[in-house]
C-alpha cells in the first residue's frame, strides 16, 4: 500500500481565491508529480520535481505553481482560482530505481464557482 | 511528443477474457505502463513493460512490441470488480520519468 496523501479531497471555492492543494508522501521518494484530469479525459502532467528545490513544468501549461522545500511535501498553489481550473488534481511519486512505478494519491477534486 | 490511442469503451462478460489494445507514436520511449482507475479514484499500477514480450501477473498480462508501437493488456477470469478504466501510459526518455497517458478504456463487465 502506497503512502501518499492529498488534502483536501474535495474543494469548492469562489473565483479569485488563492488555494493550495497539499500532497505528502512518506516513502522517501525523490521524484514527485502533479497531474490534472478532467472527467473522462486523460491525465496530463503539469508539474514535476526531481527532488528538494527542484521544480519543472510538465507537458500541459498550467497557471499553478509548486514548491519542494522538503522531500515528502509537494504543494500546488493557484494564486487566483478561475472556473477553468475546475478539475481533478492527482499527485504521484516514484523512486529513482527499479520499475519507476508511480504511486498516486487519492486526488483533489476542485470546483471553482 | 507522444500520441497514445486506445479504445474508448469495451464490454465483456464475467468469467471471460478481454484484451485491451494500445498503440503509441512517441519521440522517445522508455517503458509502457498499464494502470487501473475506478471512477473517482486514483490510478493503481497494474504492469510495466520495457522489453518486447509478455509480462504475466496473476489474472493480468501485458504485452509489448516496440517495433510496432503496440501493447495490450489481457484480463482473464473477469470479475465484476474489474469494471473500471484502464490507462495506457508511456514513460519518456527524460530524467523526470513523467508519464504520458492515453484517454483510457472504460471496461464494462456484464453478468
Amino acid at each position: 500500500e502506497a503512502d501518499i496523501y492529498q488534502t483536501p479531497r474535495y474543494l469548492v471555492i469562489g473565483t479569485g481565491k488563492k488555494i493550495t492543494l497539499e500532497c505528502s508522501q512518506t516513502m522517501g521518494h525523490d521524484k514527485m508529480y502533479w497531474y490534472q484530469q478532467d472527467p473522462g479525459m486523460e491525465l496530463h502532467l503539469i508539474h514535476y520535481s526531481y527532488g528538494v528545490n527542484s521544480t519543472e513544468k510538465g507537458d500541459l501549461s498550467s497557471e499553478s505553481t509548486v514548491s519542494r522545500i522538503r522531500t515528502e511535501h509537494f504543494p500546488l498553489t493557484l494564486e487566483s482560482a478561475r472556473p477553468s481550473h475546475t478539475s481533478q488534481y492527482l499527485c504521484a511519486s516514484t523512486a529513482s530505481r527499479r520499475t519507476y512505478e508511480q504511486y498516486f494519491g487519492p486526488g483533489t477534486r476542485l470546483t471553482v464557482t | 511528443g507522444q500520441n497514445i490511442d486506445q479504445p474508448t469503451e469495451m464490454t465483456a462478460t464475467e468469467g471471460a477474457i478481454v484484451q485491451i489494445n494500445c498503440t503509441y507514436q512517441t519521440s522517445g520511449f522508455n517503458g509502457l505502463f498499464w494502470y487501473q482507475q475506478h471512477a473517482g479514484e486514483a490510478p493503481t499500477f497494474l504492469s510495466y513493460n520495457v522489453l518486447d514480450g509478455l509480462e504475466e501477473k496473476g489474472r493480468f498480462s501485458s504485452f509489448l512490441s516496440r517495433s510496432k508501437g503496440y501493447s495490450y493488456l489481457l484480463l482473464k477470469e473477469l470479475q465484476m470488480k474489474d469494471s473500471a478504466s484502464y490507462l495506457c501510459a508511456v514513460r519518456d526518455e527524460g530524467g523526470a520519468d513523467g508519464l504520458t497517458f492515453g484517454k483510457g478504456t472504460h471496461l464494462i463487465i456484464q453478468p
